[in-house]
């Protein structure tokens, strides 16, 4: 089975443009994770999507909105960007029945902004 | 913000020997995981425990898990240099559904020949 993959590996974006990412996850996951990973803070949860419903939430600011589709691939976009946005942006997709499922992650998408 | 706390933060051992890491949480969990990451890349998860468990062996990995001390440790034996890498505890909390892991800070392991 092919991984979870996730597009453009890297972005350089000007402050207050806004970006999208795109996740495919392995076929048959039904459930889609985002998490941001910074030096400072580590790896933080943003939101969790399964069967198109977002399911579960982290604690960042509206700017960041998620969205799946029927095919479960996801998207993240952030708006209005900030310097404190540029980080690792890591995709995770697991069958997502419960909570003991592992969760398998893409090799993320390197935002940086300017 | 993150809820375990990982000790040591870096590591370095020879080949052969055996790495001990240690994480710290802090509040009630339904599971906890471990996960490793190569530089830049993606988490590739090693091992989970569930919350009424005290021990789980996997290959060269052993993790036991203390609930009383809200503390986990992951031992990896006879270590190879492959072995080099990032590992991060992840606490799963009870929630509707779904997983909301919450990561610790992380031990930088360096495996040497």
């Amino acid at each position: 089975k092919a991984g979870v993959t996730q597009t453009p590996r890297y972005l350089i974006k000007t402050r207050g443009q806004q970006v999208t990412l795109s996740c495919s996850p392995i076929s048959g996951h039904r459930s889609v994770s985002w998490y941001q990973q910074t030096p400072g803070q580590g790896l933080q949860f943003l939101f969790e999507y399964f069967s198109e419903t977002q399911r579960n939430k982290g604690n960042f600011p509206g700017r960041f909105s998620g969205r799946q589709f029927s095919n479960s691939r996801s998207e993240m976009n952030v708006s209005t960007l900030e310097l404190g946005d540029s980080a690792l942006y890591l995709c995770a997709s697991s069958l997502g029945w419960t909570q003991e499922t592992p969760l398998h992650f893409g090799n993320g998408t390197r935002l940086t902004v300017t | 913000s993150q809820q375990g706390e990982e000790d040591p933060q870096a590591l370095s051992i020879q080949e052969g020997e055996n790495a001990t890491m240690n994480c710290s949480y802090k509040t009630s969990i339904n599971n906890l995981q471990w996960y490793r990451q190569n530089s830049g890349r993606g988490l590739v998860h090693l091992i989970l425990i569930r919350s009424n468990e005290r021990e789980k062996h996997s290959g060269r990995l052993r993790v036991t898990l203390d609930t009383s001390k809200k503390s986990s440790s992951l031992l990896i034996t006879a270590s190879r240099a492959a072995d080099t890498a990032s590992y991060f505890c992840a606490t799963n909390i009870l929630t509707g559904g779904g997983n909301k892991l919450t990561f610790g800070t992380g031990t930088q392991l360096k495996v040497e020949l």
